[in-house]
């Protein structure tokens, strides 16, 4: 069965500081890896994903995510976190061929100034 | 150009009744799938519509239903509604490129079961 995830609940940086949103999962096949940020009564925003090729992905607002076949892990980090980075972001996985998409529970990133 | 677009923004229901909540996919997207989040959780994959079919169904009882429209956009209903079923549903749309398409997701509709 796929999952999910996300050891941490909460992650507190300082701005300026490089940050690190840690995620792994668990599939049957080969799979797709997303993150997502969501803000306070709002929908999920898309960051970045990986499909094949490069381990390192680049994706919005200077994120990137690196990801580890044989750790099975898609961590996302940034390298100088801004108190506008404050939110909930969520790891996410989709088996190559299937349509669901499963998520983790989330992990609350908290950037103090 | 609009993106996803979900009414309505909240909603309150007593325990049995029925909801139908809607969702109009971003411009050029042909696949709609709805998830439900509770209350401090991840999203739960519901189910998938493409071609105006259900393409995968994750587990929600069969209380749960849905349609997509020929103009792609969907319903989702929900009967005999529960306690447990309050929760934040989202909207996410795609264009089917064979599954590693993105998902954007509409902001919501809150659902609280009474």
């Amino acid at each position: 069965a796929q999952s999910v995830a996300q050891p941490e609940d909460q992650v507190n940086v300082a701005e300026g500081n490089p940050l690190t949103v840690k995620c792994t999962y668990s599939v049957s096949g080969n799979p797709y890896l997303f993150w997502y940020v969501q803000y306070p009564n709002r929908g999920l925003q898309f960051l970045l994903k990986y499909i094949t090729g490069d381990n390192l992905v680049k994706g919005s607002y200077g994120f990137e995510a690196e990801f580890n076949k044989s750790q099975t892990s898609f961590h996302l980090k940034k390298p100088s976190a801004l108190v506008s980075d404050s939110a909930l972001y969520f790891c996410a996985v989709r088996i190559t061929g299937g349509f669901k998409t499963i998520f983790g529970a989330g992990t609350r990133l908290f950037v103090k100034a | 150009d609009a993106g996803v677009t979900q009414s309505p923004t909240h909603l309150i229901k007593t325990r049995g009744q029925q909801v139908t909540l809607r969702c109009s996919p971003k411009s050029g997207h042909d696949t709609v799938s709805w998830y439900q989040q509770a209350l401090g959780q991840g999203p739960q994959f519901i189910f998938q519509y493409y071609e105006e079919e259900e393409r995968q169904r994750g587990n929600f009882p069969d209380r749960f239903s849905g349609h997509q429209f020929p103009n792609y956009s969907s319903e989702l209903n929900v009967n005999a509604l529960l306690l447990g079923d309050s929760a934040l549903y989202l909207c996410a749309s795609s264009l089917s490129q064979g599954g590693g398409d993105t998902q954007y997701f509409g902001p919501g509709t809150r659902l609280t079961v009474l």
